[in-house]
């Protein structure tokens, strides 16, 4: 089935250094892509919806300029946290839907990313 | 707007017994879809089921099933027979594509 990849599953880096999320669908082109955010032990918060070509969209609250999203291709959309603090340490997942699926298909989330800021 | 809550926080049982979590949304929307995920202590999220709002026929998956009330706007999933191996986070969302989830429920299945 379809699966969706997401990279480095875990990353340390010391405060004032940007990190690269990764997010992969494998065997399908999602044109959009869904960034959520997850502090320890509470709900997930979603920060933004990658679309490929364009900008993405932000939710309220969501600092553009600190949490980058780029999403080049059809397979692949990106999270920077730009130069991050501890506050940003958290866990983050990206999901797609397979759009042969149309609408209702299933929503596929990424194994998750945990970063922690030291 | 859109809302979900998830009532109980930590829900601790013994094993084999049946568990209920409950869910409760809040939607103006006419089409809306709901979902559980299921999240271990990895932390993947693992899908459960999808339900959409013109379908209201209660589902059973082996020990899951899954009751849904639009009357009380109600998603609640039971586990039968609960095993260590339900030990994890429930999640209940709301939404299509961008999901409005609850607060989670941490189920521990205690031997």
């Amino acid at each position: 089935g379809a699966v969706v990849s997401q990279h480095p599953s875990r990353v340390i880096c010391k405060s004032g250094t940007s990190v690269k999320i990764e997010c992969r669908s494998l065997d399908f082109q999602a044109t959009t892509m869904f960034w959520y955010r997850q502090f320890p032990k509470k709900s997930l918060m979603l920060m933004a919806t990658s679309n490929e070509g364009s900008k993405a969209t932000y939710e309220q609250g969501v600092e553009k300029d600190k949490f980058l999203i780029n999403h080049a291709s059809l397979t692949l959309s990106t999270l920077t946290v730009t130069s991050a603090h501890p506050e940003d340490s958290s866990f983050y997942i990206c999901s797609a839907r397979d759009p042969r699926t149309g609408y209702t298909g299933e929503l596929f989330f990424g194994e998750g990313s945990r970063l922690t800021v030291l | 707007a859109q809302k979900v809550t998830q009532a109980q926080t930590e829900i601790s049982v013994v094993e084999k017994e049946d568990v209920t979590l409950d869910c409760v949304y809040e939607t103006r929307d006419t089409t809306y879809y709901l979902f559980w995920y299921k999240q271990p202590p990895s932390g993947e999220l693992v899908f459960l089921i999808r339900r959409n709002s013109f379908d209201e026929q209660n589902e059973i998956s082996g020990r899951y099933s899954w009751n849904f009330q639009k009357s009380t706007s109600s998603f609640n999933f039971t586990i039968t027979a609960s095993q260590v191996v339900d030990s994890a986070v429930y999640f209940c969302a709301l939404g299509a594509q961008k999901l409005v989830f609850g607060q989670g429920t941490r189920l521990t299945i205690n031997p």
